[in-house]
């Protein structure tokens, strides 16, 4: 059982520079979340979506894109890396018709821009 | 805006000893689910326990259990004869109600907790 795949786990970026993380689930979850991590921030959403073909914006959306072309990918995209990006990336997934059911998480990837 | 407060940002134990994390959180709302995730050195998120806030019976998992105050919104997290293994940050989470066909989870910020030998 694989549950949620990031890819890459560890990326250093130039500011400027743009780069794309993947994230693959393979429990049939429509629900999928980019997450990130910062130092006594905790986690905030940055996107979200409910469904293949559907995104929203989280709570920190600026300077990321989404797309879920297909339910079981959900990648996160930057254009144009900037220092404040510099954290961890958290994607997870769950299921709507289950709510008291947790939220499965990936390993993180950690970004770092120069 | 619903919010999760974690009043502790670091902890200490000793090994076998019992450990209270603290966390509570603002909602109008009556129904609602709470969860404390794990996360060590390794950062995988890992559920530790959760909570359904119509649920009076406070919920509990081997070492692990939390004393659910709705009244008072709290939702702490008890850890009694602590390992080593419970050295991470622990995360106190909440969903909110559905929010036209979403959901989400809101964090609290963490308390870091180290056990010692």
């Amino acid at each position: 059982n694989a549950g949620v795949t990031q890819t890459p786990k560890f990326r250093v970026l130039k500011t400027g520079q743009s780069m794309t993380l993947l994230c693959a689930q393979d429990m049939n979850h429509e629900y999928m979340y980019w997450y990130r991590q910062d130092p006594g921030m905790g986690l905030r959403l940055i996107h979200y979506s409910v469904g293949e073909g559907t995104t929203a914006k989280g709570e920190v959306p600026d300077g990321y894109n989404v797309s879920r072309l297909k339910k079981q990918n959900f990648l996160l995209g930057l254009e144009s890396a900037a220092p404040s990006q510099t954290s961890v990336y958290f994607c997870a997934s769950s299921d709507p018709r289950h709510r008291d059911t947790e939220a499965f998480f990936g390993q993180g990837t950690r970004l770092t821009v120069v | 805006a619903q919010t999760v407060t974690q009043s502790q940002p670091e902890m200490s134990v000793q090994e076998a000893e019992t450990v209270t994390l603290s966390c509570t959180y603002d909602t109008s709302e009556n129904n609602y689910y709470l969860f404390w995730y794990k996360q060590p050195p390794s950062r995988q998120m890992i559920l530790v326990i959760r909570q359904e806030a119509y649920k009076q019976q406070n919920a509990t998992e081997n070492r692990f259990s939390v004393n659910f105050q709705k009244a008072a919104k709290s939702f702490s997290l008890k850890i009694s004869d602590s390992q080593l293994g419970d050295t991470a940050m622990y995360f106190c989470a909440f969903t909110p109600p559905w929010e036209g066909g979403s959901e989400k989870l809101v964090f609290g910020k963490g308390t870091k907790l180290t056990v010692n030998p």
